[in-house]
């Protein structure tokens, strides 16, 4: 069975600070990717980052990177030097064998001036 | 570059009704997924279409229907419509490389439908 977990309802950070967002993962897959994706109020899905299951190194995209682990099976995303247009739901994903997507329940990000 | 679009963007229907929502993929992409978002819950993947096929289809009813067309834009159809059919509906699109594997998807701003 394929299943993302996102135990954070909701984080907040200090503006300028930096925040780890949890995601964990489960899928009996060799191969699969892992994503970050924020939505602002609007409801638009942000793609944020990516991490495939057999990089070797953790991606990195600008303020973003993936703290993947994958023995412990996690993917956790890391802001840093957050900015108030951070304040959004987060949400951690994992694509397997034919493409299907799997989605977290989110984080809620709240920046605090 | 124009992104994905979806429409329309607002949707009010009653229960039992049918409805139909349109979703125009990115430049360049060929896929098309479809998602149910349901409100302080994360996206359910409906469906995926590639090549005019529906190709993965996640745990729907067969209310949910779907087609893609030649340009690659695609409907999702529900019939019989329930209240808990209430949710913002996420269109996807990327492109499947010949590997068959395709990696990043870009979302659209979704159509809400509210079912009364």
């Amino acid at each position: 069975a394929q299943k993302i977990t996102q135990t954070q309802p909701g984080m907040f950070v200090q503006e300028k600070e930096a925040v780890t967002l949890d995601c964990t993962y489960d899928t009996s897959d060799p191969s699969y990717g892992l994503f970050w994706y924020k939505q602002p109020s609007s409801g638009e899905m942000i793609f944020l980052i990516y991490q495939g299951s057999y990089d070797q190194q953790n991606a990195t995209e600008g303020r973003y990177s993936l703290n993947f682990q994958k023995a412990r099976k996690s993917a956790n995303l890391v802001i840093s030097a957050s900015q108030l247009g951070d304040s959004a739901m987060y949400f951690c994903a994992m694509r397997v064998r034919g493409n299907q997507f799997y989605f977290g329940t989110g984080t809620s990000l709240t920046v605090i001036p | 570059d124009a992104g994905v679009t979806q429409s329309p963007t607002h949707l009010i229907k009653t229960r039992g009704q049918q409805v139909t929502l349109r979703c125009s993929p990115k430049s360049g992409h060929d896929t098309v997924s479809w998602y149910q978002q349901a409100l302080g819950q994360g996206p359910q993947f409906i469906f995926q279409y590639y090549e005019e096929e529906e190709r993965q289809r996640g745990n729907f009813p067969d209310r949910f229907s779907g087609h893609q067309f030649p340009n690659y834009s695609s409907e999702l159809n529900v019939n019989a419509l329930l209240l808990g059919d209430s949710a913002l509906y996420l269109c996807a699109s990327s492109h499947t490389p010949e590997t068959g594997t395709s990696y990043e998807q870009y979302f659209g701003p979704g159509t809400r439908l509210t079912v009364t």
